[in-house]
C-alpha cells in the first residue's frame, strides 16, 4: 500500500515562508499533488509534481525528489487567507488519488 | 460551469436508518470518486468509477455501503444502515480523462451526521 506523512500543524506569520514537509511510501506512483482545503470546505487543487525538481504557481512552488521520497510545498508571501489544511496525494496509478494526513496550517498577523 | 454538485449538504439521521447521498460530477468528466473525511482517518478513497464503470470499491468499509453511476451525470451512494461510526463528511469529486495531474475537482460535501 501507500501512506504518506505530514506535520500536523505549522504556524507562520503575515509575510513569511513556510514549508509543509510530505514524505511517503509507495512502490510506485505517477506524481504528487498538493491541495488546500478551508474550514468547512472542499479540497481544491494546488499543484503537481510528475518528475524530480521545482514546479512553482504563482506564491506556491512544489518539490519532488523521488529519490528521498520526500517532496514539500513552499507558500511565500503568507497571507491570511493562506490559513488553511494542505494535504500532499500521491497519484497511484489508475486514477487512484491517495491523500496524506494533512497539515494544518496557521497564519497570524 | 456549476462545479460538481452534492446532495444532501447536511444530514442528521438515527442509527439503523437508511442513508442516500446524492452526486452530479462536472459535465464531460468522466471519473467519478467517492471519498469520505473523519478527523480520525483523514481522506479516504471509498470508491471510484470511470465512464460510469465501478473500478475500484476497495475501500468501501463494509457491505452496508454501496454506491452506483447509473449515467454519466449522476452518482449516489448508500448506507443501510446507517451507524454513528459512520458520521463523517462525504466528498464526491470528478475528473477529466487523460493522463497527467489528476485533477480532482470536489463538491463541496455532504456532512453527515447518525445519531
Amino acid at each position: 500500500g501507500q501512506s504518506l506523512e505530514q506535520p500536523s500543524e505549522v504556524t507562520a506569520v503575515e509575510g513569511a515562508i513556510v514549508q509543509i514537509n510530505c514524505t511517503y511510501q509507495t512502490s510506485g506512483f505517477y506524481g504528487l499533488s498538493w491541495y488546500q482545503q478551508h474550514d468547512g470546505g472542499a479540497p481544491t487543487f494546488l499543484s503537481y509534481n510528475a518528475l524530480d525538481g521545482l514546479e512553482e504557481t504563482g506564491r506556491f512552488s512544489s518539490f519532488l525528489s523521488r529519490s528521498d521520497s520526500y517532496g514539500y510545498l513552499l507558500l511565500q508571501e503568507l497571507q491570511m487567507k493562506d490559513s488553511a489544511s494542505y494535504f500532499c496525494a500521491l497519484n497511484t496509478g489508475f486514477q487512484k488519488l491517495v491523500f496524506g494526513t494533512g497539515t494544518r496550517l496557521l497564519v497570524s498577523p | 460551469d456549476a462545479g460538481v454538485i452534492q446532495s444532501p449538504r447536511h444530514e442528521v439521521t438515527e442509527m439503523g436508518q437508511e442513508v442516500t447521498l446524492r452526486c452530479k460530477p462536472i459535465s464531460g468528466h468522466n471519473s467519478l470518486f467517492w471519498y469520505r473525511q473523519t478527523m480520525m482517518r483523514g481522506l479516504e478513497l471509498l470508491i471510484y468509477f470511470n465512464n460510469n464503470v465501478p473500478i475500484d470499491d476497495s475501500g468501501m468499509p463494509e457491505d452496508r455501503f454501496s454506491a452506483k453511476m447509473p449515467n454519466a451525470s449522476f452518482s449516489t451512494l448508500k448506507i443501510q444502515p446507517s451507524e454513528p461510526r459512520d458520521s463523517a463528511v462525504y466528498f464526491c469529486a470528478s475528473r477529466i480523462g487523460g493522463s497527467g495531474a489528476n485533477v480532482l475537482t470536489f463538491g463541496a460535501g455532504s456532512r453527515l451526521t447518525v445519531l
